[in-house]
């Protein structure tokens, strides 16, 4: 299973980008990345998910390079609500979800 | 379109009795997730199952825990003789296919006396 290596927290303002970088540098061919984000007492939800260059969707982007040994998920003008933690996991999906291993996660505090 | 619904949401045993929590999955969704989460820590996989079917229970205890999930029914996170170490919040999820997005319950916390 690929491990990945996230930021333990950062801390932002209201209306700022968020960027979060997460390193997988054995990430295998098959594996996917996604992202999660969790708030407190709160089952995590699915943010986005992608396998190379970029994707983006109505709340976020992520941006894989070439070589895959990293990601970013990229967060527009983040709010208050934002705050939570984000999980960075990569799994080769075709196995099944659960190949999916969430680390500590990046605890992301967004102040007024 | 209800989501994953667990229940009970928080519970309370003293050491050697037993837990059971229960997940109604997504409508449409036949895969089913077990998870379970200590405080400031990730979410660690237990068990993943099918109607009716254990996928992988790689992430499961070889002793005092089990899962079902039957044709009928929730699936159901079984702890026998449970211990203080048993107590965190445990996390259902689900999915319409077997790499597909996974949605999470709002979770069941076990406090063990």
């Amino acid at each position: 299973l690929a491990k990945t290596t996230q930021p333990i927290s950062m801390d932002s303002y209201e209306g700022q980008e968020v960027n979060i970088t997460c390193s997988h540098n054995n990430i295998a061919t098959n594996d996917y990345i996604t992202w999660y984000q969790q708030f407190p007492s709160q089952g995590p939800r699915f943010i986005i998910q992608g396998y190379k260059t970029k994707v983006t969707n109505e709340v976020a982007s992520l941006f894989i390079p070439a070589d895959r040994k990293s990601s970013t998920l990229s967060l527009p003008r983040v709010s208050l609500s934002d705050t939570a933690v984000y999980y960075c996991l990569v799994g080769d999906l075709i196995q099944g979800a659960q190949k999916l291993v969430f680390g500590q996660g990046t605890r992301l505090t967004i102040n007024p | 379109n209800a989501g994953v619904m667990q229940n009970p949401r928080h519970l309370v045993r003293r050491r050697g009795q037993e837990a059971r929590l229960r997940c109604s999955p997504m409508k449409g969704h036949s895969h089913v997730y077990w998870y379970r989460q200590l405080p400031e820590e990730g979410l660690k996989f237990m068990v993943y199952l099918q109607k009716e079917n254990i996928i992988d229970e790689s992430g499961m205890p070889k002793e005092r825990f089990s899962a079902e999930f039957p044709k009928e029914g929730p699936s159901i996170l079984r702890i026998q003789q449970v211990v203080r170490g048993d107590s965190a919040a445990y996390f259902c999820a689900s999915s319409p296919d077997k790499g597909g997005e996974l949605f999470f319950g709002e979770g069941s916390r076990l406090t063990v006396l």
